[in-house]
């Protein structure tokens, strides 16, 4: 059974450009979910997903969104990046959200310059 | 809102020796509870989870955790250590469709 994949694994973007960072559930699951993780902050929740309804968002600005499709796959967009920006970005998928395990992806190394 | 408390940023421990990562929570009801674990620049993979039922729970790679309602803890151990088990160990909680992370506790393992 494959796994959670990201895409990318690397990015490289310059300040004040957008990126988009995209999200493979393990298939069967219908619930996607995104964090941050910093060295400073951890691990942040971004936002979650099911069946093309967001759920639940953290504390971030309106700069950070996402999306799902219908076959369950999620994107996230970061719009006028910050230097602050520079993060692992993880996808997580599981059947239904909290109340079943979460299985994560590798993650994206986003770097912005 | 909950939280979750990792007291220990970094532990040191012999291989063969015993490991155990404390965890403390703030949550109004029964909460569901994990402990993850991540390998440097890697995702996180699951090492065990608690929803309801035995107290003592069984995860992979010979890890258990114990969920203590009175003390709001749920403290990972393990009877021996490895030398893979170096890496960092994150407790979390579930609800309203998020996980909450404690801080992480970094383990290092000496020969």
């Amino acid at each position: 059974k494959a796994g959670v994949t990201q895409t990318p694994r690397y990015l490289i973007k310059t300040r004040g450009q957008q990126v988009t960072l995209s999200c493979s559930p393990i298939s069967g699951h219908r619930s996607v979910s995104w964090y941050q993780q910093t060295p400073g902050q951890g691990l942040q929740f971004l936002f979650e997903y099911f069946s093309e309804t967001q759920r639940n968002k953290g504390n971030f600005p309106g700069r950070f969104s996402g999306r799902q499709f219908s076959n369950s796959r999620s994107e996230m967009n970061v719009s006028t990046l910050e230097l602050g920006d520079s993060a692992l970005y993880l996808c997580a998928s599981s059947v239904e959200g909290t109340n079943t395990e979460a299985f994560f992806g590798q993650g994206t190394r986003l770097t912005v310059v | 809102a909950q939280s979750v408390t990792q007291p220990d940023i970094h532990i040191t421990v012999s291989e063969g020796a015993s490991l155990e990562l404390r965890c403390n929570y703030s949550y109004g009801a029964t909460p569901y509870l994990f402990w993850y674990v991540q390998s440097p620049g890697q995702g996180l993979q699951l090492l065990l989870k608690y929803f309801s039922g035995d107290t003592l729970v069984q995860g992979i790679k010979g890890f258990e955790a114990e969920f203590k309602r009175s003390q709001s803890s749920f403290n990972l151990r393990k009877p021996s250590v490895h030398w893979s088990d170096a890496a960092e160990y994150f407790c979390a909680v579930g609800n309203d469709y998020k996980l909450s992370f404690g801080a992480g506790t970094t383990v290092t393992v000496r020969a």
